[in-house]
């Protein structure tokens, strides 16, 4: 079976500093999609972006990069110029082909002014 | 245009009665999920409906729970004689088509609290 690993529960990190969330997954499929999430305290998830693991580019949105490396079955979030706004819990999540989405147990950051 | 939404927001219920959690997808949307949140815990999926297709309930925890979805629209979650072990966030999620690929895109949630 799938699974999703988020081994940091919290992190913080200084207000215009760079953070990289972690995360790694078990596997057997060689097509598949990563995801992260990030959920405010209003309790609205919201996706930040998505990879498709057949694209070796690494998916990038404005501050958002990640760090793909399918061989070891990792994908880190990347956050640049951490701002206020980002403080969230952070969901890494995996789905399969035409599957559902399985999710980690997330991340909590914290921005310190 | 108008998002995900889900009625009550705040549910706090006695131990033993039934309730009833609901969900608005985005209109146009197909496909359809709801979710579990614990407290300090991640996603757990509880049921999917695409389309016409029969749902995937395999991520309700106990015949207790139940879900239907009227006119492939709004969706209603039942958990019925209610237990502590219930109290959680309910998310419902929907998407355009129901490819894995696709965004999800979230409601508020519904907490419910069982006394």
């Amino acid at each position: 079976a799938q699974t999703v690993t988020q081994s940091q529960p919290e992190m913080s990190v200084q207000e215009a500093e760079t953070v990289t969330l972690s995360c790694t997954y078990d596997t057997s499929e060689s097509d598949y999609y990563l995801f992260w999430y990030k959920q405010p305290p209003s309790r609205q998830m919201i996706l930040v972006i998505r990879q498709e693991a057949y694209k070796q580019q690494n998916a990038t949105e404005n501050r958002f990069s990640v760090n793909f490396q399918k061989a070891a079955k990792s994908f880190s979030l990347k956050i640049s110029d951490s701002q206020l706004g980002d403080a969230a819990m952070y969901f890494c999540a995996y789905s399969g082909l035409r599957d559902k989405i399985i999710f980690g147990k997330g991340t909590r950051l914290h921005i310190l002014p | 245009g108008a998002g995900v939404s889900q009625s009550p927001s705040n549910k706090v219920t006695e131990k033993g009665k039934d309730v009833e959690l609901r969900c608005d997808p985005i209109s146009g949307h197909t496909a359809l999920y709801w979710y579990r949140q614990s407290l300090g815990q991640g996603l757990e999926f509880l049921i999917y409906f695409q389309g016409n297709s029969a749902p995937d309930k395999s991520g309700l925890p106990s015949d207790r729970f139940s879900a239907e979805r009227t006119g492939g629209s709004v969706s209603t979650l039942t958990i019925q004689r209610t237990q502590q072990e219930d109290s959680a966030v309910y998310l419902c999620a929907s998407s355009l088509g129901g490819a894995s690929a696709e965004t999800q895109y979230f409601g508020p949630g519904t907490r419910l609290t069982v006394l």
